[in-house]
């Protein structure tokens, strides 16, 4: 069981390339989200997704496409990086239970927009 | 506008020292707030929860407190070790909607002195 993984692990683009980064998680949950992480700015939401086949808009979705054609992956693309899009990307998925939901998030990946 | 506010921005305690982490938050339909841990390099993942029909839980050293009045949270690190040296999130989720997606505060990095 290797709950949530993300690939690749670090990546430097080109301000205007377009990248795809993955998310895979191996624990059946229905529940998957993108979060960016910026020092002082917290964990913001992305993009998520309830089941395969709908995602939804976060807090901050420019510049971001996902897609979920399987419960399995959760892939988050950039149209045209931009400097500002520097950051550590998380992916998470959510298990819910009782009294009790849990996020497991991926190691993430980082990404330097030049 | 943040949703869950979250304070302090950073906090250094000496070894055995209790660290306490604020959190308040706007919206009432809110009813799960769990908090996370991260440490460098890695993910977040979930330390302890709370749901606003208890006021207090407690999991061997940390402590939730809840104030559902004055919508408040709080976390306690007793006998704060430098092993506990992360960065603290707290958050919100509501089940109205079904997305159980939480609202993440801004982060307290945490530093424990030996």
């Amino acid at each position: 069981n290797a709950g949530v993984t993300q690939t690749p692990k670090f990546q430097v683009l080109k301000t205007g390339q377009s990248m795809t980064l993955q998310c895979a998680q191996d624990m059946n949950h229905e529940y998957m989200s993108w979060y960016r992480q910026d020092p002082g700015m917290g964990l913001r939401l992305i993009h998520y997704s309830v089941g395969a086949g709908i995602t939804d808009q976060g807090e901050v979705p420019n510049g971001y496409n996902v897609s979920r054609s399987t419960t399995e992956d959760f892939p988050l693309r950039l149209l045209s990086a931009a400097p500002s899009q520097t950051s550590v990307y998380f992916c998470a998925s959510t298990v819910i239970g009782g009294r009790q939901e849990t996020q497991y998030f991926g190691p993430g990946t980082r990404l330097l927009v030049l | 506008q943040q949703q869950v506010k979250q304070s302090p921005q950073s906090l250094i305690v000496q070894k055995g020292g209790i660290s306490i982490i604020n959190c308040a938050y706007e919206n009432t339909a809110f009813d799960y707030f769990p908090w996370y841990q991260q440490f460098p390099g890695k993910g977040p993942a979930l330390l302890i929860a709370i749901r606003p029909d208890v006021s207090e839980k407690k999991e061997g050293r940390f402590t939730i407190s809840f104030n559902k009045s004055a919508k408040q949270f709080s976390l306690h690190i007793m006998d704060s070790q430098p092993g506990d040296s992360a960065t603290y999130f707290c958050a919100a989720s509501s089940r109205t909607g079904g997305s159980y997606i939480p609202t993440f505060g801004r982060g307290t990095s945490l530093i424990v002195h030996p």
